[in-house]
């Protein structure tokens, strides 16, 4: 079946670096594209989100590509901090079906002080 | 500050023994979900209600049963838990037509099954 997918289980950068974590996505149909962020021993917390008719988005140190052409999403954060350790989870919407989305496999990000 | 609640946080029980897990939110939300998740890895969609007296199966088989007699309340249950039942559960909601913004989850129970 249709599924996301993470490149890297584990990702270790030094405080003050960006980090780039990414995702393959399936359905060439979904339309809408989350970003979560997983502390230990919580749920899942909103980051950023990406409609399908958008390249890029900004927030705060956080910005998230999509790239259409070969179904790749990134999350990129600028001058990683130790409190942005955990698990980063993308997750992939088609807006003409249920809107439930469908989450991929994490990305541990491990930032060294 | 944390609009869905979740109990117990931490369980460990007997198998065979009846459990259910309980997930309230005070936002209000029409749709709410329950997801299994093992250690860094994806969440599985077990169940999910899009309203009162509305539930459905979501795409990973699951012994439990669910319930939404009220629109906060979406309890989960175990008739009969078994060891491989030990994960992660997460409760969350969102907004009606919402893709993801309005999704909250959850702190989660961490079930353990002996």
């Amino acid at each position: 079946g249709e599924s996301v997918g993470l490149h890297l289980p584990t990702l270790s950068v030094q405080e003050g670096d960006n980090s780039i974590i990414n995702c393959a996505y399936s359905n060439s149909a979904s339309d809408y594209f989350i970003w979560y962020k997983q502390e230990s021993g919580k749920g899942p917390q909103f980051i950023i989100d990406i409609r399908s008719n958008m390249d890029k988005r900004q927030g705060q140190r956080v910005t998230v590509l999509l790239n259409k052409t070969v179904k790749h999403l990134s999350l990129q954060i600028a001058a990683t901090q130790p409190g942005d350790s955990a698990v980063y989870f993308c997750a992939e919407t088609f807006s003409g079906g249920s809107y439930i989305p469908t989450f991929g496999r994490g990305t541990s990000l491990i930032v060294h002080p | 500050e944390a609009d869905i609640y979740q109990t117990p946080r931490y369980l460990v029980i007997g198998t065979g023994k009846k459990i259910t897990l309980e997930c309230s939110q005070t936002m209000g939300h029409d749709k709410m979900y329950w997801y299994q998740q093992d250690p860094g890895m994806e969440l599985h969609l077990i169940h999910y209600s899009y309203g009162v007296n509305s539930t459905e199966k979501g795409d990973l088989s699951s012994e439990s049963t669910v319930s939404r007699i009220r629109t906060e309340h979406f309890p989960l249950t175990l008739e009969s838990a078994r060891p491989s039942h030990t994960s992660q559960y997460l409760c969350a909601s969102s907004e009606w037509g919402q893709g993801g913004y309005g999704y909250t989850f959850g702190s989660g129970t961490r079930l353990t099954v002996v």
